[in-house]
């Protein structure tokens, strides 16, 4: 079966940009959460959706969107691009609930 | 407050040594999850366990088992005989039911040939 697929593996932008981050979870999951993952540190939760309803929101600033899909496939949104935003972008799917499993992840780089 | 600390940063071992990782963990919560994750240098989390605050009961799966003890609120990890291959940072996270995962900073091990 496949994983947790993500696309693009690899991305530049440039400050004030905007990116669209993609998540395919694996079949049957019904859950999607993303995580920033900066240089060093461990994952930072930013959104979870699971049936295409937002169930729970990291402490991240609006900037930072999400939806989830008919076919529980995810999008990231991030507008305004900063320096700052420069990471790993993680996704991860689950059936429901307890363990998530990720994606290879997004790495992001803004100039 | 951190909700998970694994204090060690990084970690050197020479190849067949034994290593265990500390991940020490808080929380309200009288049901809970936790789990450790390898992330190897390309970037993907690797699932390797997940335990529920119920189950103190210790786990071996081959070379790695796992010590959950809830009165320590600590929850390690060890690797007995590494090899070149376990080079990794391993992460141990927190889950309160709420699906959010509370990770920590991470511990890089490195096993020396």
């Amino acid at each position: 079966d496949a994983g947790v697929t993500q696309s693009p593996t690899h991305l530049i932008k440039t400050r004030g940009q905007h990116v669209t981050l993609r998540c395919s979870p694996i079949s049957g999951h019904k859950s999607v959460s993303w995580y920033q993952q900066v240089l060093g540190q461990g994952p930072q939760f930013i959104f979870q959706y699971y049936e295409k309803e937002e169930r729970g929101r990291g402490n991240f600033p609006d900037r930072f969107s999400a939806r989830q899909f008919p076919n529980y496939s995810s999008e990231l949104n991030v507008n305004a691009l900063l320096l700052g935003d420069s990471a790993l972008y993680l996704c991860a799917s689950s059936p429901m609930a307890e363990t998530q499993y990720f994606g290879p992840g997004t790495r992001l780089l803004v100039l | 407050a951190q909700k998970v600390t694994q204090a060690q940063t990084e970690i050197s071992v020479v190849e067949k040594e034994d290593v265990t990782l500390d991940c020490v963990y808080e929380t309200r919560d009288t049901t809970y999850y936790l789990f450790w994750y390898k992330q190897p240098p390309s970037g993907e989390l690797v699932f390797l366990i997940r335990r529920n605050s119920f189950d103190e009961q210790n786990e071996i799966s081959g070379r790695y088992s796992w010590n959950f003890q809830k009165s320590t609120s600590s929850f390690n990890f060890t690797i007995t005989a590494s090899q070149v291959v376990d080079s990794a940072v391993y992460f141990c996270a927190l889950s309160e039911g709420s699906n959010q995962f509370y990770f920590g900073t991470g511990t890089s091990l490195t096993v020396i040939p």
